[in-house]
């Protein structure tokens, strides 16, 4: 069974730009979560999305934004990046709702 | 208060020890605790997985949940090099969506051949 994949796996932007990310989840999965991670802060939850509908979302600004397509696949969407965006950002799957997560490998994010 | 704390370490030991890892936490409606392992440049993988109070074995770990002093431990017996990781610790309330996963921001765990 194929884990979850995320594309890019690197990449590098400038202030004010914007980024999308994209997760595909395990095959069955409906809910995709996304969490930022930093070594300062650890692991952040974003959002969370099922069957399409963004069910959960995390203290973040409006900049950070996501959706899900009906064959469960997720992108999410920075806008206007700031240099305090530099982080993993971390798709994660899951069959239900019982904190067992599938991670991808993360999309790494460097802002200059 | 933080939700749950978690020594960030590194800890470093010799091959072959054993190792504790240790997490607290404050809200009690948490039900359901994890503790996931990442390697470096790598997302997190599900280790271990309990519900409720008690034990639980798989290999050479072993987590435990203490809800009454609310805290976690797990268990690392005969380390090995290859478990050198950040282990973080997840918990859940009974009912809550992933949403209110709550992490603790990890410990580096280093084990020298």
């Amino acid at each position: 069974k194929a884990g979850v994949t995320q594309t890019p796996r690197y990449l590098i932007k400038t202030r004010g730009q914007q980024v999308t990310l994209s997760c595909s989840p395990i095959s069955g999965h409906r809910s995709v979560s996304w969490y930022q991670q930093t070594p300062g802060q650890g692991l952040q939850f974003l959002f969370e999305y099922f069957s399409e509908t963004q069910r959960n979302k995390g203290n973040f600004p409006g900049r950070f934004s996501g959706r899900q397509f009906s064959n469960s696949r997720s992108e999410m969407n920075v806008s206007t990046l700031e240099l305090g965006d530099s982080a993993l950002y971390l798709c994660a799957s899951s069959f239900s709702y019982t904190g067992e997560l599938f991670f991808g490998e993360g999309s790494r994010l460097t802002v200059l | 208060q933080k939700e749950v704390e978690q020594d960030p370490g590194p800890l470093s030991v010799p091959e072959g020890a054993i190792v504790s890892l240790n997490c607290t936490y404050s809200n009690s409606a948490f039900q359901y605790f994890m503790w996931y392992r990442q390697y470096s440049r790598k997302g997190p993988e599900l280790l271990m997985y309990t519900y409720s109070s008690g034990n639980k074995e798989d290999g050479r770990f072993t987590a435990q949940v203490d809800k009454s002093s609310k805290y976690i431990s797990l268990f690392i017996r005969d380390s090995q090099p290859s478990d050198s990781a950040t282990y973080l610790c997840a918990m859940l309330n009974y009912g809550g969506s992933q949403g209110n996963l709550i992490f603790g921001k990890g410990t580096k765990l280093s084990v020298k051949p």
